[in-house]
């Protein structure tokens, strides 16, 4: 199976930071990852797929880069609404799809 | 509205069984491969199993291969997951999900249900 990370686990950050999260892949999966937001109580919130691509509805201060093995996630500038766990995941087959731990961005 | 709506959670016993549904409204899943996703209270997002539209084939998580079972009934717009076997480490919110398209290309998750916990103690 597909091994997922990220980094860092805890972010502290303020309103009005760049941000940038990353994701690891233990083999290449091309182009297909997606990213998540997700806050407490709630569903997870697609926000980036295929890479880069943004979905529709989602702020363009959010952006995605990457291929093979390593990718990130940017928040051009941090909003309050942005404070909340974003996870990586895979989509590289019909096989087992996987999720990275997750990245908890915190206020500073 | 576009929706997807857990329901069947709650406190079983070790080696009991739960059946979980999730409803959709404002589309038809019969269009859709559909997957269940977990997750243990303050910790990660774990998949769990999928199903393609006709119910020809389905996918399970090592975790609970041979103990859980996922269905679909489409004239409900329904999809099921039958929990037995239960184990403490069974506890967890678990979600419904839709892949954005039938390709594997596509399989991101663009529509969640609100979720269902599931609670496995004596």
């Amino acid at each position: 199976d597909i091994q997922m990370t990220q980094s860092p686990s805890t972010l502290s950050a303020s309103v009005g930071d760049r941000v940038t999260i990353t994701c690891r892949a233990s083999q290449s999966i091309s182009i297909w990852l997606a990213w998540y937001q997700q806050k407490p109580g709630k569903a997870p919130n697609l926000l980036i797929y295929q890479a880069s691509s943004l979905e529709s509805g989602v702020p363009s201060r959010f952006s995605g880069s990457g291929s093979g093995t390593e990718f990130t996630l940017t928040i051009s500038s941090l909003q309050p609404d942005d404070f909340a766990t974003y996870y990586c995941q895979q989509y590289n087959s019909y096989s087992t799809i996987t999720f990275g731990p997750g990245t908890k961005v915190d206020i500073k | 509205e576009v929706q997807l709506v857990e329901s069947g959670g709650g406190l079983v016993q070790p080696g009991g069984s739960l059946r979980l549904s999730c409803a959709a409204s404002g589309f038809t899943i019969s269009s859709y491969w559909m997957h269940w996703v977990r997750q243990v209270p303050g910790k990660g997002l774990v998949w769990v199993s999928s199903i393609n539209s006709d119910a020809t084939n389905t996918n399970y998580a090592d975790s609970v291969k041979g103990r859980f079972t996922i269905s679909r009934d489409n004239a409900k717009n329904t999809l099921y997951l039958q929990m037995n076997s239960l184990r403490a480490e069974d506890t967890a919110v678990h979600f419904c999900a839709r892949v954005a398209g039938s390709s594997w290309s596509y399989w991101y998750f663009d529509l969640w249900g609100r979720g269902t916990l599931v609670t496995v103690s004596s």
